[in-house]
């Protein structure tokens, strides 16, 4: 079974509809991550939490927000959808672990298309 | 000028050959630094981390140099299977909150 999950894998939905992805994890890790990805762009941070309650800005929080209601869970939510938010939407959690490993791991993506 | 810049690729090599990746950063308090593969349509995965004295794991070598601000990746005897983008990644910190990922370098492994 993955380690991190993402529900839905794939949405298409109209512009203006309220959405909400999910995601949860069993690797225990306390850190979990919002990223978005497009072609040609790297990965972007949209929102990312070090713990429950703990809920920080990335590079491109406008138009997002999330939950994050336990440690295994952290939900995205768009408030109010536009076609600029289609795009390929990771979950991602971390543990500090060794120093200066910090390795990443990610869900298996959400495909979103907003019409 | 972006924060972490790569070679734009696609690469297409031929089975066995040997290929390399340049990455550069502008953030010279970068903290550490990574190379993931990305499948097609998959997630990203950790290929290796980037040590100052290099690293070396299998068919891969990594060199980190910090005065030029730079992090290359080797292949070595390309495999099919190598066939992904490769996507460096630079932690601005050691807390985990400033991940910036470069948009990766396509390689795709011919027969």
């Amino acid at each position: 079974d993955a380690d991190v999950t993402q529900t839905p894998r794939n949405r298409i939905t109209k512009t203006g509809k309220r959405i909400m992805l999910e995601c949860s994890q069993t690797k225990g890790h306390d850190r979990m991550y919002w990223y978005r990805q497009d072609p040609g762009l790297g990965l972007r941070l949209i929102y990312y939490s070090f713990d429950v309650k703990d809920i920080n800005k990335g590079e491109i929080s406008d138009g997002y927000s999330v939950s994050r209601q336990a440690q295994a869970k952290f939900s995205l939510s768009l408030e109010s959808a536009i076609p600029n938010q289609t795009a390929l939407y990771f979950c991602a959690t971390s543990d500090p672990g060794l120093a200066g490993v910090n390795e990443q791991f990610f869900g298996p993506g959400t495909r979103l298309t907003v019409l | 000028r972006k924060e972490v810049e790569q070679d734009p690729g696609p690469f297409n090599v031929p089975e066995g050959a040997t290929v390399a990746f340049n990455c550069t950063y502008s953030n010279s308090a970068s903290q550490s630094f990574f190379w993931y593969r990305q499948d097609c349509r998959k997630e990203p995965k950790l290929l290796m981390s980037v040590y100052s004295s290099g690293n070396e794991d299998g068919r891969f070598t990594a060199q980190l140099n910090r005065a030029s601000q730079y992090i290359s990746l080797l292949i070595r005897d390309s495999k099919l299977s190598d066939s992904a983008t490769y996507l460096c990644v630079v932690n601005l910190d050691n807390y985990g909150q400033n991940f910036v990922f470069g948009p990766g370098t396509r390689l795709s492994v011919l027969p």
